[in-house]
């Protein structure tokens, strides 16, 4: 199966830690990456992991992967309100040059 | 910074009518592809595109679509003859080593009526 599942809305106070979740069923996926939509914008290339990976850090973002589990998560540290946005999951699957997205999870950050 | 750009923002078209998505990829990027996002669902894939010809392409991609690069700049998308359901925003997004560091533009909102 394709299904790229994530929690729709999460909902944070600035400064705050965000974790976002995200299940995948494909354990042949080699990449898996997070992107982020603001309105009216594109999808930004926020971070990726390789599958041989469990945990890869890049300033304020946080990626772990339980590949027994097949869950990725994000965690954004001291998030601001100008992380506020969508954020997609998306993995790549061996031999297929394609992204199987998530349903994607609306982060409010408030004041 | 480089970017893929894309024209239009919006484009409202009529049920039955062609439209020609228009995307230019990054300069030195030599994959291409096209993603859709219905409105309230996920961003699917669509086509991907190497070396002048399509590698892979999802069951949504028909006969009604068709993708081109005219000349070195430019990569299209083209829905023959538009449906309802057609209506989505059209993601157009390029690489210089297969998916990895996919460079996505902002979209063109299609509307058929």
């Amino acid at each position: 199966g394709e299904d790229v599942e994530q929690s729709l809305f999460l909902s944070v106070r600035e400064g705050d830690s965000s974790v976002i979740n995200c299940t995948y069923t494909d354990s042949s996926s080699t990449y898996l990456y997070w992107y982020k939509q603001e309105p009216g914008a594109g999808l930004q290339l926020l971070t990726y992991i390789f599958s041989n990976m469990d945990m890869k850090q890049d300033q304020r973002l946080t990626v772990l992967l339980n590949k027994k589990d097949k869950h990725l998560s994000l965690r954004i540290a001291d998030t601001q309100t100008g992380d506020s946005a969508i954020y997609f999951c998306a993995e790549e699957r061996t031999g297929f040059q394609k992204l199987v997205f998530g349903t994607g999870t609306r982060l409010l950050v408030s004041p | 910074e480089p970017e893929v750009t894309q024209t239009p923002s919006h484009q409202v078209t009529q049920m039955g009518q062609e439209v020609i998505l228009r995307c230019v990829p990054i300069s030195n990027h030599l994959y291409f592809y096209w993603y859709r996002q219905i409105l309230g669902q996920k961003v699917e894939f669509l086509v991907s595109f190497y070396n002048n010809e399509i590698s892979e392409k999802s069951e949504i991609f028909d006969d009604q679509f068709s993708v081109e690069r005219p000349d070195g700049s430019n990569f299209t998308l083209k829905i023959r003859s538009t449906k309802l359901e057609d209506s989505a925003m059209y993601f157009c997004a390029s690489s210089d080593a297969q998916v990895l560091g996919l460079f996505f533009g902002s979209g063109t909102q299609l509307s058929v009526l």
